[in-house]
């Protein structure tokens, strides 16, 4: 059975600074993994998706890193900007029919 | 445009009574559709999933139930609702053959009273 684990739970900076968002999960044989923002009593925000056969996806301030054999992803946010503020999500398709399994998030809270 | 659309966005419902929650899609055919649920302080959980019209497949053993009466049509039902049902539902959709991006819909905030 898939798990995905993500670290910190929650995470507060200064406006401006770079920081990454941790995601671990236990079963290598995947065949996406998904980052995903969410702003309160909202959906989901789909933020950059890679596909097992890549490394990384990159979209404007983002940057997300796959490492299947470890088991692990990263979300790299540059020069983070108040707006950044809400919940980030990784998740991870593996198995039959395209089931993803989501990790509980990480908050993060941009401070002006 | 693909849109996913839920209805209805909150709804305060008592222990026992009814529940159906709608999910429509546009823009795409044969999409592959999910229900998720988030509860308070809790990961997405998948609820449901279905590959066609009529097909739906349960990840968990819970009081609710889902059909897919069309395509574009997926439906969460539940004859008597329990406190535990309380949450944020929500419907995405992933293209067959695709990327298998998933996609989500606003949500459903669901309290049972």
């Amino acid at each position: 059975k898939q798990e995905v684990t993500q670290i910190p739970a929650a995470l507060s900076v200064p406006e401006g600074e770079n920081l990454v968002l941790n995601c671990s999960f236990t079963d290598s044989a995947i065949y996406n993994l998904q980052w995903f923002r969410q702003d309160p009593g909202k959906g989901l925000t789909s933020l950059l998706l890679i596909q097992s056969s890549q490394r990384e996806q990159t979209s404007g301030r983002l940057n997300a890193s796959l490492d299947k054999s470890s088991g692990r992803s990263t979300l790299y946010i540059a020069a983070s900007q108040p707006g950044d503020s809400a919940t980030y999500l990784c998740a991870v398709g593996s198995g039959g029919y395209q089931k993803v399994t989501f990790g509980t998030g990480t908050k993060l809270q941009v401070i002006p | 445009s693909q849109t996913i659309h839920q209805w209805p966005a909150t709804l305060v419902q008592p222990v026992g009574s009814p529940l159906s929650l709608e999910c429509t899609v546009e823009g795409t055919s044969n999409p592959n559709l999910y229900w998720y649920r988030q509860a308070a302080g809790r990961g997405l959980q998948l609820l449901f999933y279905s590959v066609g019209i009529g097909q739906i497949s349960s990840e968990v053993p819970q009081n609710l139930s889902a059909s897919r009466p069309q395509d574009r049509q997926f439906i969460l039902s539940s004859k008597k609702l329990l406190l535990s049902d309380s949450g944020f539902y929500l419907c995405a959709r992933a293209k067959i053959g695709s990327t298998n991006e998933q996609f989500f819909g606003p949500g459903t905030r669901l309290t049972v009273l």
